[in-house]
C-alpha cells in the first residue's frame, strides 16, 4: 500500500536551518509528482512547494521562495525539503503528499498523505 | 491567487442529518479543478472529492460534491458519527504556485 513517512522535524532557532525527508513505498515514486504543504498549529493548510517527477519543474509558495528548496531522490524513493532561514511563522506541521497522476497525466490534487513532522521555530 | 472561501466557519448537526458545505473562489476555478479533503485532528488530511463531483477511491456515496465556476458545495447526505471532523476545499486549476486551501469548515456534533 501507499506510504509517505516524514522525517527530520524539530527546534529550530530563527534563522537556523532543517532539512526534512519523506520516504515513499508502495508506489512507483519516479511516475509521481509531489509537494509539501504545511499546517501552522489550529490554522489550515497552506502549499509549500510542487516538484515535477523528473525533478525538472519545481514551484514554490512566495512565502518560502528564496529559503527552501525542494528535491527528489528517485533511485531511493525520498522528497526532501531543505529548510534555510527559519522563522517563527514557519513552526507547523509539514507533509509530504503525493499528486494524482493517471496514464502521464498528472493533477493538482492530493490522493496521498505523509502523517506529517512538526517544525517549531523558537528561541 | 484565486482565494477560496468556505462557509459556515462551524456547522453544527446530529448524525443522520444532512450536512451542506459552501466553497467560493474569487474568481473561477478553470476545468472545475476543485478538491474536498476531510481531516480529523491528529491525523493528515483525506481526499474525499476532486474534480468538483468526482467521489476518490474508497470514499462512502454519502458524500457528494457539485458546483462550477466560482461557487462549490460539498453534501453529506446522513452523517455518521466518524463524519465529524474539518473540511477543506482546494482549487488546481492554475499552475502549483497558485494552488490554495479554503479556511476550512469544522463539522461539530449538536
Amino acid at each position: 500500500q501507499v506510504q509517505l513517512v516524514e522525517s527530520g522535524g524539530g527546534l529550530v532557532k530563527p534563522g537556523g536551518s532543517l532539512r526534512l525527508s519523506c520516504a515513499a513505498s508502495g508506489f512507483t515514486f519516479s511516475d509521481y509528482y509531489m509537494s509539501w504543504i504545511r499546517q501552522a498549529p489550529g490554522k489550515g493548510l497552506e502549499w509549500v512547494s510542487y516538484i515535477s517527477s523528473s525533478g525538472s519543474t519545481i514551484y514554490y509558495a512566495d512565502s518560502v521562495k528564496g529559503r527552501f528548496t525542494i528535491s527528489r531522490d528517485n533511485a531511493k524513493n525520498s522528497l526532501y525539503l531543505q529548510m534555510n532561514s527559519l522563522r517563527a511563522e514557519d513552526t507547523a506541521v509539514y507533509y509530504c503528499a503525493r499528486s494524482y497522476c493517471t496514464g502521464g497525466v498528472c493533477y493538482g490534487y492530493f490522493d496521498y498523505w505523509g502523517q506529517g513532522t512538526l517544525v517549531t521555530v523558537s528561541s | 491567487e484565486i482565494v477560496l472561501t468556505q462557509s459556515p466557519g462551524t456547522l453544527s448537526l446530529s448524525p443522520g442529518e444532512r450536512a451542506t458545505l459552501s466553497c467560493r473562489a474569487s474568481q473561477s476555478v478553470s476545468s472545475s479543478y476543485l478538491a474536498w479533503y476531510q481531516q480529523k485532528p491528529g491525523q493528515a488530511p483525506r481526499l474525499l472529492i476532486y474534480g468538483a463531483s468526482s467521489r476518490a477511491t474508497g470514499i462512502p456515496d454519502r458524500f457528494s460534491g457539485s458546483g462550477s465556476g466560482t461557487d462549490f458545495t460539498l453534501t453529506i447526505s446522513r452523517l455518521e458519527p466518524e463524519d465529524f471532523a474539518v473540511y477543506y476545499c482546494q482549487q488546481y486549476g492554475s499552475s502549483p504556485d497558485k494552488y490554495t486551501f479554503g479556511q476550512g469548515t469544522k463539522l461539530e456534533i449538536k
